[in-house]
């Protein structure tokens, strides 16, 4: 079954930086577009990066742009997100999700990652 | 980008039909049919309820549906159950090469 497992959250200061990882099994990694999108404690989901399967393709949202940086490693069934000058706003709960269609919808989601900017 | 526009709260009561709707432009909701709709209990991920606008994927009842009409997409519960009380949102593909999601709605089941 597929299984989307994040981790590397925890507690940061303002101006300091994190990487999260997303471990992926039960299906063929390589294949899928894959995306973090996050909600910050009792808020809404917000979108915050893409990346194709190749990885030619990324986006971002404007909120992170300039500051993280998507990527993946499809030996190793990964994705990652590199956080730099990370703010209190950036404080949430962050998943990544499989895109189960082009430009279209997020089929799975990990159970997520806190990530808690404070000083 | 702004979020798309959801009722922060309905409710109704079992076996009653409800509907969430979700507003955006014609730059999201009204230029692609990439709407979709999650379930988000407390403390649990989102999981996918409606793609593609009224798509259902396996596994999830035919109690949901889904629908658009120009900028604004639907989601309808028709035989309400306990366990369908959750907080739900609606998300959209945008001209911006991104994604919206809506601010999400609160459904209470009476």
């Amino acid at each position: 079954q597929v299984q989307l497992v994040e981790s590397g959250g925890g507690l940061v200061k303002p101006g300091g930086s994190l990487r999260l990882s997303c471990a992926a099994s039960g299906f063929t990694f390589s294949d899928y577009y894959m995306s973090w999108i996050r909600q910050a404690p009792g808020k809404g989901l917000e979108w915050v990066s893409y990346i194709s399967s190749s990885g030619s393709t990324i986006y971002y949202a404007d909120s992170v742009k300039g500051r993280f940086t998507i990527s993946r490693d499809n030996a190793k069934n990964s994705l990652y997100l590199q956080m730099n000058s990370l703010r209190a706003e950036d404080t949430a709960v962050y998943y990544c999700a499989r895109e189960g269609g082009y430009n279209s919808h997020f089929d799975y989601w990990g159970q997520g990652t806190l990530v808690t900017v404070s000083s | 980008q702004s979020a798309l526009t959801q009722p922060a709260s309905v409710s109704g009561s079992p076996g009653q039909s409800i509907t969430i709707s979700c507003t955006g432009t014609s730059s999201d909701v009204g230029g692609y049919n990439y709407v979709s709709w999650y379930q988000q209990h407390p403390g649990k991920a989102p999981k996918l309820m409606i793609y593609d606008v009224s798509n259902r994927p396996s596994g999830v009842s035919n109690r949901f549906s889904g629908s658009k009409s120009g900028n604004t997409a639907s989601l309808t519960i028709s035989g309400l159950q306990a366990e369908d009380e959750a907080d739900y949102y609606c998300s959209s593909y945008t001209s911006s090469s991104g994604w919206v999601f809506g601010g999400g709605t609160k459904l209470t089941v009476l």
